[in-house]
């Protein structure tokens, strides 16, 4: 069973708008959530975390996330989207402490125009 | 520090072909991971490792087998390729730490004609 949903497959943005990724989660307990980038013929970049504690995360080239247990939801944003943000984003959950695997989910391509 | 590494870049087999993919870190990590990446499925873990001379089975292992004879080293066997094997293939590793996250590779492009 997949562990994380991401409900989006295409997010289109014009350059300057904000940029959300949308992530839900369905794991027992606390979860690990992390958001990891991955631009064209690379590999996967890490972005952020959230492990515990404060429920919005920042992260690398200006990107945060909110994490929201009652809505089991850990989405990703930018205030302001540039256009060398154009990538494929993947959300993905360690299902518990000691779990030594992640779960990805299918990934949201997002393209951000001039 | 090179981080992952993995060897070759991009390989076409033909059906019934053997290879082996090499996986390499020089961050001492413990735990090191193969996945293979196929459009609109995300990553799905093949198999994995959580230190050196173990491994363990991941979502999808069948048709691949894995060694780790040395820690920083990981590697992926096909025995006897098929179709369904083509796919970006990366590796990853991370530290024992519950927090810590996993650095990838830059990918293996296989394809199986």
């Amino acid at each position: 069973a997949q562990s994380v949903a991401q409900p989006e497959d295409q997010v289109n943005v014009a350059e300057g708008n904000p940029l959300t990724v949308k992530c839900t989660y369905s794991v027992s307990g606390n979860p690990y959530l992390f958001w990891y980038v991955q631009y064209p013929n690379r590999g996967l970049q890490f972005l952020l975390k959230y492990i515990t504690g404060d429920n919005l995360v920042k992260g690398s080239y200006g990107f945060e996330a909110e994490f929201n247990k009652s809505q089991t939801s850990f989405h990703l944003k930018k205030p302001s989207a540039l256009v060398s943000d154009s990538a494929l984003y993947f959300c993905a959950v360690r299902r518990y402490f000691n779990d030594y695997k992640l779960s990805f989910g299918a990934g949201t391509t997002v393209t951000v125009r001039a | 520090n090179a981080g992952v590494t993995q060897t070759p870049k991009f390989r076409v087999l033909k059906t019934g072909q053997s290879m082996t993919l090499l996986c390499a870190q020089d961050m001492n990590h413990e735990y090191m991971y193969w996945y293979r990446q196929d459009p609109g499925m995300g990553l799905r873990l093949i198999h994995y490792s959580v230190g050196e001379g173990t491994t363990a089975k991941g979502e999808v292992p069948d048709g691949y087998n894995v060694s780790r004879l040395k820690k920083q080293n990981f590697l992926l066997g096909l025995e006897s390729a098929a179709p369904s094997q083509t796919s970006v293939y990366f590796c990853a590793s991370r530290t024992q730490g519950e927090t810590d996250t996993q650095y990838f590779g830059p990918g293996t492009r296989l394809t199986v004609l």
